[in-house]
């Protein structure tokens, strides 16, 4: 019963490129999204992040896209650089008038950056 | 601020032994969250506090586990008896309310032979 689902372990894109990193979610209650990044060793950094009202958020070379009739989002990043190479974590929470604040997160997908 | 603060980073025992992870959150933080990281299930849920409360503990495996916070700036999650299939990496995260994000710690990674 995973409500959030990352269904690509690996991705493997050529630098300079764009990577385009894709989640899904099932529980349509959820109303804030989130991504993060972990390197090997260490604990997730918060990355970037959209809330339900919105269908686009941009920081530099990030970027995630939210289709909320789909429930899918996408973090994409250009250019893709050797320091992106990671595992990205999708999360996502829902808001019950302030009740909760926990975050689900997905799977993960592990990005490789090719010179 | 040093961040999240979880101890010990690595942790190696014996099947039927009881293992303690600890955490100390960032101060102000008013949450406190507990993750286990497996390849099959990603990063999952055990318990999370409020205010040193527990709230949530849904993701808790079984009775085996427990998770307390005596205070806002310590907690510890407990295995006994640990078993090989709890074998992963045990990551505590604070976070200071609805819409920030969390911080996490560099986790402790926990074998079970």
């Amino acid at each position: 019963d995973q409500q959030v689902k990352q269904n690509s372990p690996s991705l493997s894109v050529q630098e300079g490129r764009i990577s385009i990193l894709n989640c899904d979610y099932t529980n349509s209650m959820f109303d804030y999204f989130l991504w993060y990044k972990k390197y090997p060793a260490e604990g997730p950094t918060f990355l970037i992040s959209i809330s339900s009202i919105k269908d686009k958020n941009e920081d530099g070379r990030f970027t995630v896209f939210l289709n909320k009739s789909a429930k899918h989002l996408s973090l994409h990043i250009v250019p893709s650089q050797p320091g992106d190479s990671a595992v990205y974590f999708c999360a996502a929470s829902a808001y019950y008038g302030g009740a909760t604040n926990k975050l689900i997160f997905g799977t993960g997908t592990l990005l490789a950056i090719q010179p | 601020d040093a961040g999240v603060i979880q101890s010990p980073r690595h942790e190696v025992t014996e099947m039927g032994q009881e293992v303690t992870l600890r955490c100390k959150p960032i101060s102000g933080h008013d949450y406190l969250f507990w993750y286990r990281q497996t390849m099959m299930r990603g990063l999952e849920l055990l318990i999370y506090f409020n205010n040193n409360v527990p709230i949530d503990d849904s993701g808790m495996p079984e009775d085996r586990f427990s998770a307390k916070m005596p205070n806002a700036s310590f907690s510890t999650l407990k295995i006994q008896p640990s078993e090989p299939r709890d074998s992963a990496v045990y990551f505590c995260a604070s976070s200071s309310g609805q819409g920030s994000g969390y911080t996490f710690g560099s986790g402790t990674r926990l074998t079970v032979v």
